[in-house]
């Protein structure tokens, strides 16, 4: 267990809707990274925040948004969506904000757009 | 930017042989380097890390890796691989930027 919650753990939804994927990091972790990883894309870095701020972004697309909040969870909302957006979501945490921090990541969220 | 490339999306030992998975990566910086395992149905776990010390990097598992510059590859080895190894193993790279980026991955499978 990395201490990482991510909540859900699947989500079955249809084009055009919106969803909010939630991540709770490590007890003491300041850093929250979302990944997102497909087949056909691999593992591709979204956005990273650090102590409530956006740290880094990545290959993140103009309808997705994420946020950390007080008291350090994230949100990553994804609207419009669309089949190709069907792909498993990771959050992972870091205590610092440098590169070489080490990640703990959770166990991710499918998400299914039909 | 940094890239990654794995050389091998699948790679299949016998047990108690040497694991070897390549890695190169492409950067105009120093690099950060990184392995990472995933074992099905979970999140990636670090495996070891490059961060411009020693060049042999120990991680778990008895797993090491070797940064060459003059190569720029960081190659994943096991001198003996055990059923337990059997995942998909993800190389990855980051500036001080921290913008990550992992390569397409290596599925490891050991035969019995």
């Amino acid at each position: 267990d990395s201490g990482v919650t991510q909540t859900p753990k699947h989500l079955i939804t249809a084009t055009g809707q919106r969803v909010t994927l939630r991540c709770s990091p490590r007890s003491g972790d300041l850093s929250v990274y979302w990944y997102q990883q497909s087949l056909d894309q691999g593992l591709q870095f979204l956005i990273q925040y650090y102590n409530g701020e956006e740290r880094a972004k990545g290959n993140i697309l103009e309808r997705f948004s994420a946020q950390q909040f007080p008291d350090l969870h994230s949100e990553l909302n994804l609207s419009s969506l669309e089949l190709g957006d069907s792909a498993l979501y990771f959050c992972a945490s870091s205590v610092g904000r440098a590169p070489t921090s080490d990640l703990f990541f959770g166990s991710g969220t499918q998400l299914s757009v039909l | 930017a940094q890239s990654v490339t794995q050389l091998g999306s699948h790679v299949s030992v016998s047990e108690g042989a040497l694991v070897l998975l390549r890695c190169n990566y492409s950067s105009s910086v120093p690099p950060y380097l990184f392995w990472y395992v995933q074992y099905p149905n979970q999140g990636l776990q670090l495996l070891l890390k490059y961060t411009s010390a020693a060049t042999l990097v120990k991680g778990i598992n008895g797993f090491e890796a070797e940064f060459k510059k003059s190569e720029t590859s960081f190659h994943l080895t096991k001198p003996s691989a055990h059923m337990s190894d059997a995942a998909e193993y993800f190389c990855a790279v980051s500036d001080y930027n921290n913008d990550m980026r992992f390569g397409a991955g290596t599925r490891l499978t050991v035969k019995p």
